[in-house]
């Protein structure tokens, strides 16, 4: 069964400063990949998606992903981030076949910027 | 558009008691789902429908009965509410086909005493 990683619970980084949210997952095929927000007392927002052809994929509000095969790696980074950012981020797994849509998500990783 | 909606966003019952979660969404997607959301589990699949009649169970459905009598709307049921389904509940919808972004509605925060 495919299994979505997120291996930092909590990461704090200073406004300004570059980030990096790391995603691990578990899964036979080729694998279609998302990575989610949540601000406080909100729904999920997609910020980017993956499913073929280039590895860097480039996202809303200035996030990027890049896809590693070798690694069954995912990895979410900002070069700058703001204060805004502050919010919860989730990396997705979508499973089943093409009809289907459900996703495995990971446990999520909480980002706290510092002013 | 209002995206998907989801009603009520505070609830809490008794054990034992029995409510529905409503969720609608004006997107004319084929496919709806609900999760559930416990910290540092991330967001796990209760049921999802990939269009009217049609339902099938997640990763977690025990204790959650969903039907989907037309394409907006898709609600979920607790039967016999337990302290364990204290949680937030987010429902979703999108096309069908994995490549499609799913639409998340803002969450029903639910505490079973």
């Amino acid at each position: 069964a495919q299994s979505v990683t997120q291996p930092d619970i909590h990461i704090t980084v200073s406004e300004g400063a570059s980030l990096e949210l790391r995603c691990n997952y578990s899964y036979g095929a080729t694998p279609y990949l998302f990575w989610y927000v949540q601000s406080p007392g909100q729904g999920l927002q997609l910020l980017l998606k993956y499913f073929s052809g280039d590895t860097l994929v480039q996202g809303i509000k200035g996030f990027e992903a890049e896809f590693k095969r070798s690694q069954s790696s995912f990895n979410l980074r900002k070069p700058s981030v703001h204060w805004s950012d502050a919010a919860e981020y989730f990396c997705a797994v979508a499973q089943g076949n093409n009809a289907g849509n459900m996703l495995t998500f990971g446990g999520g990783t909480r980002l706290m910027v510092k002013p | 558009n209002a995206g998907v909606t989801q009603t009520p966003k505070f609830q809490v019952l008794k054990t034992g008691q029995s409510m529905t979660l409503q969720c609608a969404q004006d997107m004319n997607h084929e496919y709806m789902s609900w999760y559930r959301q416990d910290p540092g589990m991330g967001l796990r699949l209760i049921h999802y429908s990939v269009g009217a009649g049609i339902t099938d169970q997640g990763e977690v459905p025990n204790g959650y009965n969903v039907s989907r009598s037309t394409t907006e709307d898709f609600p979920l049921r607790l039967l016999s509410a337990a302290p364990s389904q204290t949680s937030v509940y987010f429902c979703a919808s999108s096309r069908l086909g994995k490549r499609n972004e799913q639409f998340f509605g803002p969450g029903t925060r639910l505490t079973v005493l």
